[in-house]
């Protein structure tokens, strides 16, 4: 069965950086892409950037350009996604999520549990 | 940049009530590119529909999605106790809607 597992919990401090990880296994990971979403306390989704596992191109948010890599390690079928020079407001459920292979979605099917990333000093 | 807009924000219904979600883009969507998801407290996101009209594997077909061009439409025909929850719409695989809550009346 499809499932994604992400790496635990993190507490950072502000300027910090995180990189959160999401193994996936049960389809080819390859033939499928990554979508990054986060969840402040108490609002709602909001996507992140996407990339492709099968050659790594990306899409990333505007509001995170310039601040996030979403990378893929193929051999374990494993996707990272580092968020840099955390602030405060960077404070939230991380979830991904496999979604088509192309940028433009048709819908993410399988999700990780989250990772909850506190940004505090 | 196309922005979602969700409404109602709360919806209060009761259970074998017919709930009727809107989602309004800011620009004309492609329905093929339209999604709603499920989302219960603690809980990673639910695909449930794709396409504007199709089911995700596994979901009842309480669940219904309708719409196009810039007008999209979840319908949940008789909620049932399990579906309340924050339903979101999603465009072309990137930003979601502020969602919609379905709550206990």
């Amino acid at each position: 069965q499809v499932q994604l597992v992400q790496s635990g919990a993190e507490v950072k401090k502000p300027g910090a950086s995180v990189k959160v990880s999401c193994k996936a296994s049960g389809y080819t990971f390859t033939n499928y892409g990554i979508t990054w979403v986060r969840q402040a306390p108490g609002q709602g989704l909001e996507w992140m950037g996407w990339i492709s596992a099968y050659n790594g191109n990306t899409n990333y948010a505007q509001k995170v350009q310039g601040r996030v890599t979403m990378t893929t390690d193929t051999s374990t079928s494993t996707a990272y996604m580092e968020l840099r020079s955390l602030r405060s407001d960077d404070t939230a459920v991380y979830f991904c999520a496999r979604d088509s292979p192309g940028p433009v979605s048709t819908g993410a099917d399988y999700w990780g549990q989250g990772t909850l990333v506190t940004v505090s000093s | 940049e196309i922005v979602l807009t969700q409404s109602p924000g709360t919806l209060s219904l009761s259970p074998g009530e017919r709930a009727t979600l809107s989602c309004r883009a800011s620009q004309t969507v492609s329905s093929s590119y339209l999604a709603w998801y499920q989302q219960k407290p603690g809980q990673a996101p639910r695909l449930l529909i794709y396409g504007a009209s199709s089911r995700a594997t596994g979901i009842p077909d309480r669940f219904s999605g309708s719409g196009s061009g810039t007008d999209f439409t979840l319908t949940i025909s008789r909620l049932e106790p399990e579906d309340f929850a924050v339903y979101y719409c999603r465009q072309y695989g990137s930003s979601f809607g502020g969602g919609t809550k379905v709550e206990i009346k």
